[in-house]
């Protein structure tokens, strides 16, 4: 069980960039999550896909933020343009159901806008 | 909003001595509590969860307990160990959604 695959680990950009983050989740698993953890909101859920289906993206920050899931093993984080508050560390998370199941986080991405 | 709380920022023990985090919650629609662990450039690894019908959970060293009435819960470590200095997260769920406490850096000293 390889966990849950984010890449890449560390990211600088410059304001008005695009920037794309990655994520592998857990073979099996069927619900997907994306997180950011900054120092002021702490950990908050930006969209939850289920079956690779977006269930909700009520906390994506604004339209400047897509994120997709095209099959079972692969879901993007898009940011376009960037902004320098849109600096956090990224988590994407799996769990087999989506309801009352532990989530399994990768290691994020660390973003840095400049 | 902050919906789950953890009012201590951080807590220092000595080795071999029980810590005692607590966590505490609004939303009368959560029904099912975690604790996470994180250590530094990790994610949060899943520690040990309980379901709102309970109000203890024990899984080796980590006890969590929940008082529904008091929107309560608390998660014990006995003995606490120097490999168990990290950052706790509480966290609550109401169906998929899961919300965080703002975290508790524990110091496990020798």
């Amino acid at each position: 069980d390889a966990g849950v695959i984010q890449s890449p680990r560390h990211e600088v950009t410059e304001m008005g960039q695009e920037v794309t983050l990655r994520c592998k989740p857990i073979s099996g698993h069927n619900s997907l999550f994306w997180y950011r953890q900054t120092m002021m909101r702490g950990l908050e859920l930006l969209i939850y896909f289920n079956n690779n289906v977006p269930i909700d993206d009520s906390g994506m920050p604004e339209d400047r933020f897509s994120a997709k899931m095209p099959n079972a093993s692969f879901s993007t984080l898009k940011i376009q343009p960037s902004e320098p508050r849109d600096s956090a560390v990224y988590f994407c998370a799996s769990s087999p159901q989506g309801l009352n199941s532990p989530l399994h986080f990768g290691n994020g991405t660390r973003l840095t806008v400049t | 909003d902050q919906q789950v709380k953890q009012n201590s920022p951080s807590l220092s023990v000595q080795e071999g001595r029980i810590s005692i985090l607590n966590c505490d919650y609004t939303n009368s629609m959560f029904d099912y509590f975690l604790w996470y662990k994180k250590y530094p450039a990790e994610g949060p690894t899943f520690l040990i969860s309980i379901s709102s019908i309970k109000d203890k959970n024990e899984d080796g060293r980590f006890t969590v307990f929940l008082n529904k009435s008091a929107k309560h819960l608390s998660l014990h470590i006995v003995p606490s160990q120097p490999g168990d200095s990290a950052v706790y997260f509480c966290a609550a769920s109401a169906d998929y959604k899961l919300s965080f406490g703002a975290g508790t850096t524990v110091t496990v000293r020798a």
